[in-house]
């Protein structure tokens, strides 16, 4: 099946700073890709759609100046947690979406804020 | 808002017994359906998926699903289960009226016993 990375997989970063988290489809074109932050123990959520070669589409409640997310091409979305505080510590995944809107997901990324 | 259902949080069971995971869903109109599993430490991955046809999937390591329109449902269930299979499963639906977004069940985290 499709192969989806993100890097990196775990990050840790002091409160105040900002992290970048890459998420690349690897053998397939994807014009959209998902970020999700998933909480221990509970499903994913749904934070944001992005679309390449245009603004992401936000869910209700989430920041958009906070969590910025660019598509910079078909096969890259990034992913960047500003300012970071300690309550936006978690796990954030990505998935690619192929033509056939299939999803595959990324291994996740824990972000931990000190 | 669309939303999905999974009525198991936790299910421990013996091996060789048979499994069957609930999944419901809101009206909404078109939908495609998926399960995912979860290893402990792994990524999601795609157990199997409905689009149209023949409402009783099969899908990867053994698991089916049957789509039941008039209750809303996509039922997962495997015969007999293996240690192997300790994970947790998501169910998850494409809701065309949304926009084509995946929205998961909060998860069931199943336990087999050797």
């Amino acid at each position: 099946g499709a192969v989806v990375s993100q890097h990196p997989s775990w990050v840790i970063c002091k409160s105040g700073t900002s992290v970048k988290i890459e998420c690349r489809s690897l053998d397939f074109q994807a014009t959209t890709m998902f970020w999700y932050r998933q909480f221990p123990k509970q499903s994913l959520m749904l934070m944001a759609t992005s679309n390449e070669g245009s603004k992401a589409t936000y869910e209700q409640g989430v920041e958009k100046d906070k969590f910025l997310i660019n598509h910079a091409s078909l096969t890259l979305s990034t992913l960047t947690v500003t300012s970071a505080h300690p309550e936006d510590s978690s796990f954030y995944i990505c998935s690619a979406r192929t033509p056939s809107i299939e999803q595959y997901f990324g291994p996740g990324t824990r972000l931990t804020v000190t | 808002a669309q939303s999905v259902s999974q009525h198991n949080h936790h299910v421990i069971l013996s091996e060789a017994a048979s499994l069957e995971l609930g999944c419901n869903y809101s009206y909404g109109g078109t939908v495609n359906l998926f399960w995912y599993v979860q290893y402990p430490g792994q990524h999601l991955q795609l157990l199997l998926k409905y689009f149209s046809g023949d409402p009783l999937v099969k899908g990867i390591k053994g698991f089916e699903a049957e789509f039941i329109k008039s209750k809303f449902s996509f039922n997962l269930r495997k015969p007999s289960v293996q240690w192997s299979d300790t994970a947790e499963y998501f169910c998850a639906v494409n809701f065309k009226a949304a926009g084509n977004k995946l929205t998961f069940g909060g998860g069931t985290r199943v336990l087999v016993k050797p």
